[in-house]
C-alpha cells in the first residue's frame, strides 16, 4: 500500500518562481491536510479539504493556493515563492473529520533562495 | 502564545525507563492527537482522544478533559522509541483547525 505520496521530496526554488506540491492518497479518504513544518515551530496548518470539491484555510495560508483535484489528489501552489516558505511540507489524508487518525507522507523540503 | 505546550522539550532515558510526556492546552477542545515523528523525518498518527485512555502495546495515553491536560506513557522504553513526539488538539467547534505543540524529543539510550 502507498498510503500518502507526496511529490517532489526535494526541491530548490529562486524567490519568486513558482511551483505545485502534489500529493495523492490511495485510502479513499475523504479529508486531506497540508502543513508545515519549520523548526521550532512545530507543525502548522496551511489549508485543508474536508471532502472533494471544498478546501479552507488553516492556521498559515497567505502565499498558498490549493486544489482538491479529485477524491485522491490535493495540491499545494506557491505562486510567488518568498524565503519566509523555506520549510519542511507535510501532506496528510484521513477517513473523515479531524477527529479520525491521519496518515502523512514523507514530506517535501522546500528551499527558496 | 502557543495553544499547546509540551513537557519536557527534550528527554533522555535508559532502555527499559518508565517515559511520561505531558500536553498540556489552553483552549477548548474536541478531540487531542498524539504524533511520533521518525529521525527520518516520517510522522505516524499514534492516538486519537476525546476521553479517557487508550492502550497500545508499550504505549498509553490519557487524557483529562477538565484540566486540560494529556499524558503520553511508554512502558519499558526502547532505543527504537527514540523519536519526537508531538501533541495536537482540534479545537471545538473548528471543525478540522489543527493547532501543534512544538514536539518532546526522545532519546532512549541502550
Amino acid at each position: 500500500n502507498a498510503g500518502v505520496t507526496q511529490t517532489p521530496k526535494f526541491q530548490v526554488l529562486k524567490t519568486g518562481q513558482s511551483m505545485t506540491l502534489q500529493c495523492a492518497q490511495d485510502m479513499n479518504h475523504n479529508s486531506m491536510y497540508w502543513y508545515r513544518q519549520d523548526p521550532g515551530m512545530g507543525l502548522r496548518l496551511i489549508y485543508y479539504s474536508a471532502s472533494e470539491g471544498t478546501t479552507d484555510k488553516g492556521e498559515v495560508p497567505n502565499g498558498y493556493n490549493v486544489s482538491r483535484l479529485n477524491k485522491r489528489e490535493f495540491s499545494l501552489r506557491l505562486e510567488s515563492a518568498a524565503p519566509s516558505q523555506t520549510s519542511v511540507y507535510f501532506c496528510a489524508s484521513s477517513p473523515g473529520t479531524a477527529k479520525n487518525i491521519q496518515y502523512f507522507g514523507a514530506g517535501t523540503r522546500l528551499s527558496v533562495l | 502564545k502557543n495553544e499547546v505546550e509540551q513537557s519536557p522539550q527534550n528527554l533522555t532515558a535508559q532502555e527499559g525507563e518508565f517515559i511520561t510526556i505531558n500536553c498540556s492546552y489552553s483552549v477548548g477542545i474536541s478531540a487531542l492527537h498524539w504524533l511520533q515523528q521518525h529521525p527520518g523525518g516520517g510522522i505516524v498518527s499514534l492516538f486519537m482522544l476525546s476521553s479517557g485512555k487508550k492502550k497500545h502495546g508499550r504505549l498509553i495515553a490519557t487524557i483529562n478533559i477538565q484540566e486540560k491536560h494529556s499524558s503520553l506513557h511508554i512502558t519499558a522504553s526502547h532505543p527504537r522509541d527514540s523519536a519526537v513526539y508531538i501533541c495536537a488538539v482540534i479545537k471545538g467547534g473548528a471543525g478540522n483547525q489543527f493547532y501543534f505543540g512544538t514536539g518532546t524529543s526522545l532519546t532512549v539510550i541502550p
